[in-house]
């Protein structure tokens, strides 16, 4: 059984439009993050949210919107989408925030034309 | 291709040999540490922690170190095989706060 499953695993749209990814795990989990990764493999974090509150917010441009539904799920809303964003996004979870391991999905390889 | 201006630092082992990655962390007051795999189209997959109260830790086939004076940490895997071939991360938990921060990760390759 995946832990946390993300959809689409491929994105491939043009500049300007609104485009969602979403993320679930089934770890019981209660804080989920939101992940960039670059083209240099660089990792660095977005958002992360606890029982559905936001409590990390990494100076991210308000384009990209997170939203939980419920504990189990967090998803990832972005507006007017730029070249720049291109890159690959990966959802985790933890059982606590700070001091447990994250588990990552399988990430979305998203690209603006 | 993917790997176009890529430039990670790459550790280049014979199969059967030990590996050491090795990580200089930023933040004396960080207090929890990970180290991460990565393969090829693939999330980032824990492979062991260290809390700041710690200097070692042993896995299967992995140990990690940590040395709090000059804030570095190491990832010892014994008998590399080639299925060890991916990126390796180390992140830390900067100012025991709520947030892993990430090291630019190494390129480990086997070689048969």
């Amino acid at each position: 059984d995946t832990a946390v499953s993300q959809t689409p695993k491929y994105l491939v749209t043009q500049m300007g439009n609104d485009k969602s990814i979403k993320c679930e795990q089934n770890l019981g989990h209660d804080t989920m993050y939101w992940y960039k990764q670059d083209s240099k493999k660089f990792l660095k974090i977005m958002f992360s949210y606890n029982n559905k509150e936001l409590i990390i917010n990494e100076t991210v441009p308000n384009r990209f919107s997170p939203k939980s539904p419920d504990k189990a799920h967090l998803n990832l809303h972005i507006n007017s989408l730029e070249l720049g964003d291109s890159a690959v996004y990966f959802c985790a979870s933890s059982q606590r925030t700070g001091d447990s391991p994250l588990h990552f999905g399988n990430g979305t390889r998203l690209t603006v034309t | 291709g993917e790997n176009v201006g890529l430039h990670l630092p790459t550790l280049s082992v014979q199969e059967g040999d030990n590996s050491i990655i090795n990580c200089a962390y930023s933040n004396s007051a960080s207090d929890y540490f990970i180290w991460y795999k990565q393969e090829s189209g693939k999330g980032p997959q824990f492979i062991i922690d260290i809390r700041s109260n710690m200097d070692k830790r042993q896995g299967q086939r992995v140990t990690v170190l940590l040395n709090k004076t000059v804030k570095h940490l190491s990832l010892q895997i014994a008998a590399t095989q080639p299925g060890d071939s991916a990126v390796y991360f180390c992140a830390e938990n900067m100012d025991g706060g709520n947030k892993l921060t990430f090291g630019t990760g190494t390129q480990l390759k086997v070689e048969l």
